[in-house]
């Protein structure tokens, strides 16, 4: 069965902090991995996806097979990135949907 | 960059009515469209997933009959919520891929509000 886990339903950091938004999954077979954030008002839009091995706004994520993990990471929190994260995963092969995580909201404190 | 749009973006209606959501990618073709459910403060449920001239394919748990999944062109596809109850109201969100690209990313609407009273 395919699952994505984020355990923590909000996460609150002072401005500058690190931020690391954690999120588990379990499937079986090699999943694509992605992050989606939703500000205020906004719809759901694409952050990043593990392939591309990007940086988007200053957050990174890396892969972690072994402990089937794709944690979000930034090293100095902005206000402006207060949002809702969710954390989601597709099977590479055919037209598979993506599979979501409950989310985890973001507040960065001034 | 690609664009869904979804109509209503709110809508109230009594129990027993049928509501009818558009979903509609304004700017690609998507042969694959999705429906999500997200009850407040809770992650998107997948209800569907819908293809261009063909049936949907229902997530277990997912009334078809209660849910109609209509795709009829590459841009277009509706969601019926049959005789609504008070239960189905939920925030209701459509995803479109775009046929034959690159990057096989989905694409959200903005969502809609129904509100069964």
């Amino acid at each position: 069965a395919q699952r994505v886990t984020q355990p923590e339903k909000l996460l609150s950091v002072f401005k500058g902090a690190p931020v690391e938004l954690k999120c588990n999954y379990s499937y079986s077979g090699s999943p694509e991995l992605f992050w989606y954030v939703q500000y205020s008002r906004q719809r759901l839009q694409l952050l990043l996806r593990h392939i591309s091995r990007e940086s988007i706004k200053g957050f990174t994520a890396d892969l972690n097979k072994g402990e089937t993990s794709f944690h979000l990471k930034k090293p100095f929190a902005q206000e402006e990135d207060s949002a809702m994260y969710y954390c989601a995963l597709r099977g590479i092969s055919g037209n598979t949907p993506l599979v979501f995580g409950k989310g985890t909201r973001l507040s960065v404190i001034a | 960059g690609a664009v869904v749009s979804q109509h209503p973006s709110r809508v109230i209606c009594k129990s027993g009515t049928s509501v009818k959501i558009e979903c509609r990618s304004l700017d690609f073709q998507a042969t694959t469209m999705f429906w999500y459910r997200q009850f407040p403060k809770q992650s998107l449920m997948l209800m569907a997933t819908s293809n261009e001239g063909s049936k949907a394919t229902y997530e277990q748990g997912v009334e078809k009959d209660k849910f109609l999944i209509n795709h009829a062109s590459l841009t277009l596809s509706t969601l019926t919520v049959t005789s609504a109850h008070p239960e189905d109201s939920s925030f209701y969100i459509c995803s479109a891929r775009p046929t034959g690209g690159i990057r096989n990313e989905q694409f959200f609407g903005p969502g809609t509000r129904l509100t069964v009273l």
